[in-house]
């Protein structure tokens, strides 16, 4: 059974902080990676997608990959009151997945002013 | 945002009754997801679709079944609805199936109880 674990929640963070979410995930073969952000009653949207070992910086959006730790995280900089969201790791395996994507349990992050 | 619609969005039904929840999408996607979420668990695919009348099952596919008849649309059948099946089902598409380029947009989501 392939899985993709979070980093156990609720997250809090003050306003302008650094927050960092981590993922792990156990199938080596994996490729693409995925950031969603889902509001409170609402669907999950993408705010983030890395394939390749390194850093990808997106605005206040930091993903960072590690193949051989099988790690990837994200980091929000500067966090507002609404990146209050839950964030959802997401992985597609190697081969032919036809795109299906394995979520992790999600990390709740709550930005207080 | 992707053009996405499921129907009901919301629905109550009894248990033992056979639920069919609709994804219909105008983006021409080859690629139809149905995925349920729960607390605790994350989203959890149930079965996909990789094109007209090509479907396979996911990871949580017991009591469950579908079908694509139309690129455009994709049911989810419920055949015969059981409390555990109580959840919000979320319908996703995508026009890529390469691991490096597989980008996922969800619909709006059915929240779905069974009592």
């Amino acid at each position: 059974q392939k899985e993709v674990e979070q980093n156990s929640g609720p997250l809090s963070v003050p306003e302008g902080a650094i927050a960092s979410l981590n993922c792990t995930y156990s199938d080596r073969g994996s490729q693409s990676f995925f950031w969603y952000r889902q509001y409170s009653g609402k669907s999950p949207e993408l705010i983030m997608f890395i394939y390749s070992n390194g850093d990808k910086e997106d605005g206040r959006f930091t993903a960072q990959l590690n193949k051989a730790s099988q790690y990837v995280s994200l980091l929000i900089r500067d966090s507002q009151p609404s990146d209050s969201a839950t964030y959802l790791c997401a992985v597609v395996e190697g081969g032919t997945s036809y795109g299906k994507l394995t979520f992790g349990q999600g990390t709740i992050l709550t930005v207080h002013p | 945002d992707a053009g996405i619609t499921q129907s009901p969005r919301h629905k109550v039904t009894e248990t033992g009754t056979p639920v069919t929840l609709r994804c219909h999408q105008t983006e021409n996607h080859r690629y139809m997801y149905w995925y349920r979420q729960d607390p605790g668990h994350g989203l959890r695919l149930i079965h996909y679709s990789y094109g007209v009348k090509d479907t396979d099952k996911g990871e949580v596919s017991d009591g469950y079944s579908v079908s694509r008849s139309k690129t455009e649309d994709f049911l989810l059948t419920l055949e015969s609805a059981t409390s555990s099946q109580t959840s919000v089902y979320f319908c996703a598409i995508s026009d890529r199936s390469g691991t490096w380029n597989t980008e996922a947009f969800f619909g709006q989501g059915t929240r779905l109880t069974v009592v």
